[in-house]
């Protein structure tokens, strides 16, 4: 159980387009899900925390206008990159958190993306 | 907010002996500390995890260990193997808060 599903994997975008990352729970309900970015050899950092039916909550420095995120459902969340820059290549992961207040998180695979 | 410290950046230990890696965090609030391992562009896995109302939990070969007071915790790999190797990670979190602080890894390198 605890599956947590990530789409694309990969992704490789002209600068100025904009992709969208789904993360999906697929055999649990998610009531919170997170947005992740990694750095080669960095850690993950938390970009956003996004509840269904609600807006997003973003960290300090992470733009809500450049990285938009949706919570339609309690399985599925979604990062849009809206017009990609070099500088936003990077390993995206989603985790999702199966009841609240309960810290467990799962991870999505992540999804690596290259802006040329 | 909460920051995690976490040491040594990278070990290297013979297979067989122990790893021990070291983090630290700031918030007293914190009371959740899981650790997770990442693989080479992998998803991290949780591997262990503790609560702040015990002060050790053990799963075979992994343990972790947990010092409130001095606000910092401890993984713990015994009789390393070759498929331990990998970055692990720590984290820090509170109840109600639901999000991760993550420390910025130990990349483990097992020698056979």
């Amino acid at each position: 159980g605890a599956v947590v599903s990530q789409h694309p994997s990969w992704v490789i975008c002209k600068s100025g387009t904009s992709v969208k990352i789904e993360c999906r729970s697929l055999d649990f309900q998610a009531t919170t899900m997170f947005w992740y970015r990694q750095f080669p050899k960095q850690s993950l950092m938390l970009m956003a925390t996004s509840n269904e039916g609600s807006k997003a909550t973003y960290e300090q420095g992470v733009e809500k206008d450049k990285f938009l995120i949706n919570h339609a459902s309690l399985t599925l969340s979604t990062l849009t990159v809206t017009s990609a820059h070099p500088e936003d290549s990077s390993f995206y992961i989603c985790s999702a958190g199966s009841v609240a207040g309960v810290n467990e998180q799962f991870f999505g695979p992540g999804t690596r993306l290259t802006v040329l | 907010g909460e920051n995690v410290e976490q040491h040594p950046s990278t070990l290297s230990v013979q297979e067989g002996d122990s790893a021990v890696i070291k983090c630290t965090y700031s918030d007293s609030a914190s009371n959740y500390f899981p650790w997770y391992k990442q693989e080479l562009g992998k998803r991290p896995q949780l591997i262990i995890d503790i609560r702040s109302n015990v002060g050790e939990k053990k799963d075979q070969r992994i343990a972790v260990t947990l010092n409130k007071t001095a606000k910092h915790f401890s993984l713990h790999i015994t009789e390393t193997q070759p498929e331990d190797s990998a970055v692990y990670f720590c984290a820090a979190s509170k109840t109600g808060a639901n999000n991760l602080f993550f420390g910025t890894g130990t990349r483990l390198t097992v020698i056979p």
